[in-house]
This record gives C-alpha cells, sequence and structure tokens, in this order.
C-alpha cells in the first residue's frame, strides 16, 4: 500500500492565481481531511469528508473549496490564493470518524507558497 | 474550543535518558487523545492512541497516560535514542470529526 499520497510536493503561486492540492489513499478509508500547519501554531482542519459525495467544513475552511467523487481522492482547491494561504497542506484519512478508535495516516505534506 | 498546549517546546536530553512530555488540553469532554511524531519535512505518524476511557497506552519504549479530569495527557519514552529525535505533537478529539493539536515539542538526543 502507498498509504496517503499528496502531490505536489511543492509549490509556489502568485496572489489570485488557482490550483489543486491532490490527496489519494488506497486503504479504502471512507473519512479523509484536510489540515494545515503554520509555524507556532496547531494543525488546523480546513475540510473533511466521511464518504464520496459527503463534505463538511472545518475550522478555517474560507478561501478553500474540496469535493469527494470517489472513496480514493480528495482534492483542495484554492480558488484565488492569497498570502495568507501560505502553510503546509497535510491531507488525512482514517477508516472511520475521528471520535472512533481509528488511527489518523498522514500524508507528506504540500508547503505551498503565495507571493 | 478546545485549547491544546504543549510545554516545552523543545527539549534536549543525552541518550539513553527517559524523559517525559506534556500536553494539556481545556476541555475534558474529549473521545480520544493522540500522540504523533513528526519528522522534519514529512507527514505525522500516529503513536499511540488513547481513548477517553482509558488510562495509558503502551508500544514498546513508549507509554501515553491520560487523566481527563485535569486535563493532561503525557507521553513516557525509556532509553531514548537518537532516532527518537523528531517533534511530537498530541491531538485531542472533541468532536465526531476534528482532532484539535498542540504545537509539539521538539525533541533532539543527543548521542
Amino acid at each position: 500500500n502507498a498509504g496517503v499520497t499528496q502531490t505536489p510536493k511543492f509549490q509556489v503561486l502568485k496572489t489570485g492565481q488557482s490550483m489543486t492540492l491532490q490527496c489519494a489513499q488506497d486503504m479504502n478509508h471512507e473519512y479523509m481531511s484536510w489540515y494545515r500547519q503554520d509555524p507556532g501554531m496547531g494543525l488546523r482542519l480546513i475540510h473533511y469528508s466521511v464518504g464520496a459525495g459527503i463534505t463538511d467544513q472545518g475550522e478555517v475552511p474560507n478561501g478553500y473549496n474540496v469535493s469527494r467523487s470517489t472513496t480514493e481522492d480528495f482534492p483542495l482547491r484554492l480558488l484565488s490564493a492569497a498570502p495568507s494561504q501560505t502553510s503546509v497542506y497535510f491531507c488525512a484519512s482514517s477508516y472511520g470518524f475521528v471520535s472512533s478508535y481509528n488511527e489518523q495516516f498522514f500524508g507528506p505534506g504540500t508547503r505551498l507558497t503565495v507571493l | 474550543k478546545q485549547e491544546v498546549t504543549q510545554i516545552p517546546a523543545a527539549l534536549s536530553v543525552p541518550e539513553g535518558e527517559n524523559l517525559v512530555l506534556n500536553c494539556s488540553f481545556t476541555d475534558s469532554a474529549i473521545y480520544n487523545l493522540q500522540w504523533f511524531r513528526q519528522d522534519p519535512g514529512k507527514g505525522l505518524t500516529s503513536l499511540l492512541l488513547i481513548q477517553s476511557s482509558q488510562r495509558e497506552q503502551t508500544s514498546g519504549r513508549l507509554n501515553a497516560s491520560l487523566d481527563k479530569s485535569s486535563g493532561r495527557s503525557t507521553l513516557y519514552i525509556a532509553a531514548s535514542q537518537p532516532g527518537d529525535s523528531a517533534t511530537y505533537l498530541c491531538a485531542a478529539s472533541t468532536g465526531a470529526n476534528n482532532l484539535f493539536f498542540g504545537t509539539g515539542t521538539r525533541l533532539t538526543v543527543i548521542p
């Protein structure tokens, strides 16, 4: 199993540009989520999905869109990038809900810089 | 909102020493408490998960404890090794679909 994969690993954008961060998992996990990690702050939840076709907002959803058309993939879209979105983005997955006894598996991250 | 704090932010110890990392949380109504390891430039690796009904979990040289009433968890690492050098994060689950993370303790084990 490849686990959770993310592409790209690094990305530089200009303000106003759009892009999609890709996330895929091959463990048949129902739950997937996106976090951002900023210096001096803990990881914060952006969006999550409890299954194909079902998504919901996390703590910091503004400026990001998600969709879940398949169990395997959960892309994160930045519609109009802003310097405040400079961060490291992590995708995670688990078999079930976070509140259950379910280990979270994290991808290697995407380091995004918005100029 | 759940606030998770980890102190100290950084810790250096000589190889072989036993050590304890601390994690505190403000809302005791948690579902579980998880400890992760993060290596520089890498993702997070789950180390231990303690359910709210449990007091501790062990894996090899690692032992995590949970005291919900005081809002504290500790991660005990026995006989530390240079390979244990990493940032250790704790995260508390207080809802169906969210983890609240601390900012981590950066551990350096000196050979």
